[in-house]
């Protein structure tokens, strides 16, 4: 079974630019999670799929971050635009029962220069 | 809100040595999920064990166990003959049993195994 892949593994981007992280899950898992960890703090959650429709939102920092899961299939997660404080990884996680047989992604780091 | 403490950023074993990494949380829950997760220098993260709060014992996966104290709110794990493999961040992490089912993370231990 393959896994949960996420790409770019890396990224480097000046501040006010544009950036599209993708995750494609697990095939046949309902649940999408994206988290992030700044340097040195705790991988946060930003928010959940189910499908294709947004279920929790409530840890996505403000309105340059922008989340879609089209088809209930692969997801992108935008930032724009970019800031420095932005910087940091971006893991995607993938489920079908939500808590169990949860697989996380390699993850995207993310430099905001 | 919950939290999920872990008070060792870093730590070092040596090969075939045993060593405990310690986790404290804050709840008002009575039904949740406890975890550790390895995560090696490739960055993808791997589950080393559960432990669901309902249950009195200890999980246990090989080379790897959990103390957990639900009064005291602590959840450590000990690895036993640790191998260079062993070498990665390890992030302790809660889920509440009903809603999004979403992590807790704490900030991490690095781990490394010495040779």
């Amino acid at each position: 079974e393959a896994g949960v892949t996420q790409f770019p593994s890396h990224s480097v981007i000046e501040k006010g630019q544009t950036v599209t992280l993708r995750c494609d899950p697990i095939s046949g898992h309902d649940n999408l999670y994206w988290y992030r960890r700044v340097m040195g703090k705790e991988i946060k959650f930003l928010l959940h799929f189910v499908k294709e429709s947004k279920q929790d939102e409530s840890g996505m920092p403000n309105n340059r971050f922008l989340a879609e899961r089209t088809g209930g299939t692969y997801s992108t997660l935008k930032v724009q635009p970019a800031e420095l404080e932005d910087s940091g990884v971006y893991f995607c996680a993938s489920s079908q029962d939500r808590v169990y047989g949860y697989t996380f992604g390699s993850g995207t780091r993310l430099t905001v220069v | 809100a919950q939290t999920v403490t872990q008070s060792q950023p870093e730590m070092s074993v040596q090969e075939a040595e045993t060593v405990t990494l310690s986790c404290t949380y804050d709840t008002s829950e009575s039904n949740y999920y406890l975890f550790w997760y390895k995560q090696p220098p490739s960055r993808q993260m791997i589950l080393v064990i559960r432990q669901e709060a309902y249950k009195q014992q200890n999980a246990t996966e090989n080379r790897f166990s959990v103390n957990f104290q639900k009064a005291a709110k602590s959840f450590s794990l000990k690895i036993s003959d640790s191998q260079l493999g062993d070498t990665a961040m390890y992030f302790c992490a809660f889920m509440k049993h009903s809603g999004t089912y979403k992590y807790i993370f704490g900030t991490g231990t690095r781990l490394k195994v010495l040779a």
